[in-house]
C-alpha cells in the first residue's frame, strides 16, 4: 500500500509570506503528526491530529497551525514566515493516536525562506 | 540539558563490526522509538519499545526502564547501514515526543 505522501517536496518562500504543506497518511491510519527538522535544533515535534482534532502540540508559536480532514489527510500552515522557519517538515502517520504504535514518515517538505 | 542524550554523536566502523548506539533519557516515558534517517531526509521507524528487547534481522534494540536507558545494536554492520540513528521518547505525562540529536554512523567497506 502507498506510504505517507507529502506535498510539495521543495518550496521557496519570502519572509512574511505564509505556506501550507499537505500530508496524506497511509490508508487506514487516523493519526497524523508533524515535525520540524533543522541543523541547529534537530527534530522537534509540532503537533498530532487524530479524528480531526489536535491532540497534542509541541512548543512552537501560534504561527504554526494545522488541521485534519475527515479522510485523515492533514495540512499544516506557517504564517508570517521567518528565516528561521527554513527546515525540513516531516509528516508521519500511525494507526492510533499517541505514539505507542509504529509511526511511518513521509519524505518531507523542504522549506527555504529567503 | 536535553532530556534525551545519545552517544556517540559520530561513529565510524569497518564492515562486519558490531555497533552499539546508546540513548539515555531523564523523563518518564510510555514508549521509545529508534529511527533511521538516510541522506535526503527520509526517516524509517526501526523499533518501538516499551520494555525488554526486540530483534529485526541484524538489528537489536533493548530498553531498561528503571535505568532510563536504551541501546540499539547492529550486528555484522554493512555500508548500507550508514545513516543517522535517532532515539525518540514519548513522555508519559503529556504524550510529547522528544528526540535525541542523532548518531551519525558510517560503515566503511
Amino acid at each position: 500500500k502507498a506510504g505517507v505522501t507529502q506535498t510539495p517536496r521543495y518550496l521557496i518562500k519570502t519572509r512574511g509570506q505564509q505556506v501550507t504543506l499537505s500530508c496524506s497518511p497511509i490508508s487506514g491510519h487516523r493519526s497524523v503528526s508533524w515535525y520540524q527538522q533543522t541543523p541547529g535544533q534537530g527534530l522537534q515535534f509540532l503537533f498530532e491530529y487524530f479524528s480531526e482534532t489536535q491532540r497534542n502540540k509541541g512548543n512552537f508559536p501560534g504561527r504554526f497551525s494545522g488541521r485534519q480532514f475527515s479522510n485523515s489527510r492533514s495540512e499544516m500552515n506557517v504564517s508570517t514566515l521567518e528565516l528561521g522557519d527554513s527546515a525540513l517538515y516531516l509528516c508521519a502517520s500511525s494507526r492510533d493516536r499517541g505514539f505507542g504504535n509504529t509511526i511511518y514518515f513521509g519524505e518531507g517538505s523542504w522549506l527555504t525562506v529567503v | 540539558k536535553n532530556e534525551v542524550e545519545q552517544s556517540p554523536q559520530n561513529l565510524t566502523a569497518q564492515e562486519g563490526e558490531f555497533i552499539t548506539i546508546n540513548c539515555s533519557y531523564s523523563v518518564g516515558i510510555s514508549a521509545l522509538h529508534w529511527l533511521q534517517q538516510h541522506p535526503g531526509g527520509g526517516i524509517v521507524s526501526l523499533f518501538m519499545l516499551s520494555s525488554g528487547k526486540k530483534k529485526h534481522g541484524r538489528l537489536i534494540a533493548t530498553i531498561n526502564i528503571q535505568e532510563k536507558h536504551s541501546s540499539l545494536h547492529i550486528t555484522a554492520s554493512h555500508p548500507r547501514d550508514s545513516a543517522v540513528y535517532i532515539c525518540a521518547v514519548v513522555e508519559y505525562n503529556n504524550n510529547d515526543m522528544r528526540f535525541g540529536a542523532g548518531t551519525r554512523l558510517t560503515v566503511k567497506p
